[in-house]
Order: C-alpha cells, then sequence, then structure tokens
C-alpha cells in the first residue's frame, strides 16, 4: 500500500462546476496535510494546508481532513480552467517527513 | 514564504557526465531538502541537506551517486554524478517554512535531460 494515494485521473469537469479531489494516507499519526497546484513545466505551489479534523475554507478553495477515515479532500468551487493542472496531496508523516501523493490531473472545460 | 533559486533551470546534459545544480535561498533556513520529480510521477525526497555536516540520504538514494554541499544557511548544492537517461527529471530544492515551521515551499526547479 502506498504511504499516500491519489486517483491519477485525469479529472474532467466543467468550467463553474465544483472539482472534488481527493486522498488517502496511511500513516495514522500523520498530523499535517497540504495541497500542491503544479502546473505543467513549473514547480508545486501550495495551496493550502490543514491540520484539524473538518473544512478549512479559503477563497474559492476547501480543505476537507477525517483523520478517523484518513482521508483528505480538496474542493475547488467556480472552477476555471485556470485551474487545470496537477494537484499533489502531501501528508506530514510521524516520521517528520511530508509524503507525497502522485498527483491528480484536473482538466477544466469550458 | 522564503524566495529559492535554483540554476541551472535547465540543461541536457551528456551520459556519464555530472551536474552541479545550486539553491539559494532569500533568508536563512534550517532545513534544506532536495526532491526528484520523474516525468509523470510523484515527488521523492533524495536528501535533507545539513549545515555543517552530511547530508541524510533516504532509502534508494547514495552520497556517491548524489553529493550534497550545504556551506551554510542559505545556500546548497546537488550534485547528479554520472548520469544516465533515468537520471532525466526535475530536481527541486525546498525549504521549510510556515507559521507552524512544518510547510515544504519549492524552488522553480532544475530540469535535466540526459542524452
Amino acid at each position: 500500500q502506498k504511504e499516500v494515494e491519489q486517483n491519477s485521473g485525469p479529472l474532467s469537469v466543467p468550467e463553474g462546476a465544483i472539482a472534488s479531489l481527493n486522498c488517502t494516507y496511511s500513516d495514522r499519526g500523520s498530523q499535517s496535510f497540504f495541497w500542491y497546484r503544479q502546473y505543467s513545466g513549473k514547480s508545486p505551489e501550495l495551496i493550502m494546508f490543514i491540520y484539524s479534523n473538518g473544512d478549512k475554507e479559503d477563497g474559492r478553495f476547501t480543505a476537507q481532513l477525517n483523520k478517523a477515515s484518513q482521508y483528505v479532500s480538496l474542493l475547488i468551487r467556480d472552477s476555471q480552467p485556470s485551474d487545470s493542472a496537477t494537484y499533489l496531496c502531501a501528508v506530514g508523516s510521524s516520521a517528520s517527513k511530508i509524503i507525497f501523493g502522485s498527483g491528480t490531473r484536473l482538466s477544466i472545460r469550458p | 514564504s522564503a524566495v529559492i533559486s535554483q540554476k541551472p533551470s535547465r540543461d541536457i546534459c551528456q551520459r556519464g557526465t555530472s551536474l552541479t545544480i545550486q539553491c539559494q535561498v532569500d533568508s536563512q533556513v534550517t532545513m534544506m531538502f532536495w526532491y526528484r520529480q520523474q516525468p509523470g510521477q510523484s515527488l521523492t525526497l533524495i536528501a535533507t541537506a545539513n549545515q555543517g555536516s552530511e547530508a541524510t540520504y533516504e532509502s534508494g538514494f547514495v552520497i556517491d551517486k548524489f553529493p550534497i554541499s550545504r556551506p551554510n544557511l542559505t545556500f546548497s548544492t546537488l550534485t547528479v554524478s554520472n548520469m544516465s537517461p533515468e537520471d532525466s527529471s526535475i530536481y527541486l530544492c525546498s525549504v521549510v517554512g510556515g507559521s507552524s515551521g512544518n510547510t515544504i515551499y519549492f524552488g522553480e526547479g532544475s530540469w535535466l535531460t540526459v542524452v
């Protein structure tokens, strides 16, 4: 089992809709969770981080964390073509390392 | 967040040669890391660059292949030695920052193609 798992996609969402990206992790001791966006040919950029169970909202982005289910998600409201990118889930493990998932490719169709 | 600059940003390298990537941060940081991202793959941690001591390498990575220097708190280098096409990858320098001190920020990356 991979430590951080994501569906590779591509996930195709119509413009204006909500894009939902999911991630599961194996280390129950994980305490910090991150979402990065990576455009083709660019390095990853941090979108959001979340440490506590529940929802955290920042503009059009909402991160959701459920530690009991070992599940973290990212919702993107009012999806724009500029949101088309690969989204990387990263988890701060109990060994003080940050482990990245393989990423989900998101495509917003006009 | 810190501003992280990497050089070169892109290079085409001959098989068997070595290339050194430089990483400069605009502020002093305790922890610096080097990641690799092979085509279509996620990020894999190569090593933690320790100031004043040898780097700490992850499983599957060795000092002979990826020697790392960290002469001060703002600068580090990663050398990819005796390159083969399998080393074609993005190499990313990163630092830890953020209010809780555990968020990874990345440089622009160095895109290496080995021919």
